[in-house]
């Protein structure tokens, strides 16, 4: 497709449980975010992939958490034994960075709820 | 690590009138990036800075990349209901050049 792709557009999972959020990226884009977002809260960034680079893992609230990225394609963000405090909004975008291609753009995101 | 200030955090104006917000940090940013989104949607880009002092529009919206490189406003002018939503700022700076810092976001509201 012609936008970032993410997959479920919703989840609902029982607390204690694994997830697994997908994320299909632009075409050519070599650059991966990860962000989650509260209801009514910003952007708060989890990791970053660059290419064969190693990602910035920097964001990552725990080692519950934990995203994979082959190349240039398909990114999978898990959450492993999910808390309430997990419920929140994934967002992923992806961007060229080559010269002036650094905007990001965004999928709809995966609205996770931790019941 | 790097963050940006963005404000106000909120806003609640009547249509018609014009609406200004701003981001400011302490280090020097090459690119500046302005963004909405709106409930249930990931954001989407409004305006791209590239230079110091750029002036850009889109429509009724204008953004400024600040001279000293540490700054960027974005005006709304005759506001109208569907610029609800969630402004962002997002920026790279020149300490790390790949990945967006981004601010937290201002809410606007407008009462038709």
């Amino acid at each position: 497709g012609a936008g970032v792709s993410q997959s479920p557009s919703n989840k609902v999972t029982e607390k204690g449980k694994d997830v697994e959020l997908r994320c299909d990226p632009i075409s050519g884009h070599t650059a991966l975010y990860w962000y989650r977002q509260r209801l009514g809260q910003g952007l708060e960034f989890l990791i970053y992939f660059q290419g064969n680079s190693a990602p910035d893992k920097s964001g990552l609230p725990s080692d519950r958490f934990s995203a994979e990225r082959t190349g240039e394609s398909v990114s999978t963000l898990t959450i492993q034994r999910t808390q309430q405090e997990d419920s929140a909004v994934y967002l992923c975008a992806s961007s060229l960075t080559i010269g002036s291609g650094v905007e990001a753009f965004f999928g709809q995101g995966t609205r996770l709820t931790v019941v | 690590g790097q963050q940006l200030n963005q404000s106000p955090q909120s806003m609640f104006i009547q249509e018609g009138e014009d609406v200004s917000m701003n981001c400011t940090s302490s280090s020097i940013f090459n690119t500046w990036l302005w963004y909405k989104q709106e409930p249930g949607e990931g954001p989407v880009l409004l305006i791209a800075l590239y230079k110091a002092g750029e002036l850009t529009s889109n429509g009724r919206l204008t953004a400024q990349f600040g001279i000293t490189r540490k700054d960027s406003f974005l005006n709304i002018s005759a506001s109208i209901p569907s610029d609800v939503g969630i402004y962002f700022c997002a920026g790279l700076y020149a300490g790390n050049n790949r990945k967006l810092i981004w601010g937290l976001g201002t809410s606007l509201a407008v009462n038709p």
